[in-house]
């Protein structure tokens, strides 16, 4: 079936570097797109979305860009810090439906 | 806003018990709750849609059955893993919709922990 897709399952930035993690969709009818971060033994936290009207967008130290030709999302972190160490998921939500399918996730890793 | 609880947080149990784990929607209330399944080291997995006042809605392969869903109030929603078995550990998490914000976006429960002997 139809699934969201990470191409790096680890990715190890040094602490003050910008991180970028990438992402692969499948489904062309996805309309929404969240990136969550989740820490060991914790639920998702939601840290940025996107509509498929939009490109970009910006929040506080990460921006979310999605292009829709080619069915690929990323999150950039911008001065990655020990903090942003976790696993990060990106999901979408196909059009008209209650569901998030979920990505494979990559493991964010923060070294001094 | 938008805070998700679970209850309980980690649970063991024997081979043929069931277990009741609670959802509730802390400062909203919540017409639709997710209930996701979280295997080690892998990602989340959508088991079923639970609806205030009517039934749940199963994925593909997920037992109605076994895993009974119940959400008799905006701020609650019960999942019931029955005669659970080893193979049932698993982490599992729930996630409610805010309808005050962007209706979309899903906040999660800190998740469950279900050990089975």
């Amino acid at each position: 079936g139809e699934s969201v897709g990470l191409h790096l399952p680890t990715l190890s930035v040094q602490e003050g570097d910008n991180s970028i993690i990438n992402c692969a969709y499948s489904n062309s009818a996805s309309d929404y797109f969240i990136w969550y971060k989740q820490e060991s033994g914790k639920g998702p936290q939601f840290i940025i979305d996107i509509r498929s009207n939009m490109d970009k967008r910006q929040g506080q130290r990460v921006t979310v860009l999605l292009n829709k030709t080619v069915k690929h999302l990323s999150l950039q972190i911008a001065a990655t810090q020990p903090g942003d160490s976790a696993v990060y998921f990106c999901a979408e939500s196909l059009y008209n439906t209650d569901k998030l399918i979920f990505g494979t996730g990559t493991r964010l890793q923060v070294f001094p | 806003g938008a805070v998700v609880s679970q209850h309980p947080s980690r649970v063991i149990c024997k081979s043929g018990t069931s277990v009741k784990i609670e959802c509730r929607s802390l400062d909203f209330q919540a017409t639709t709750m997710f209930w996701y399944r979280q295997f080690p080291k892998q990602s989340l997995m959508l088991m079923a849609t639970s609806n205030e006042g009517s039934k749940a809605t199963y994925e593909q392969g997920v037992e109605k059955d076994k895993f009974l869903i119940n959400h008799a109030s905006l701020t609650l929603s019960t999942l019931t893993v029955t005669s659970a078995h080893p193979e049932d550990s698993s982490f599992y998490i729930c996630s409610a919709r805010d309808p005050a914000g962007d209706q979309e976006t899903q906040y999660f429960g800190p998740g469950t922990r279900l050990l089975v002997l």
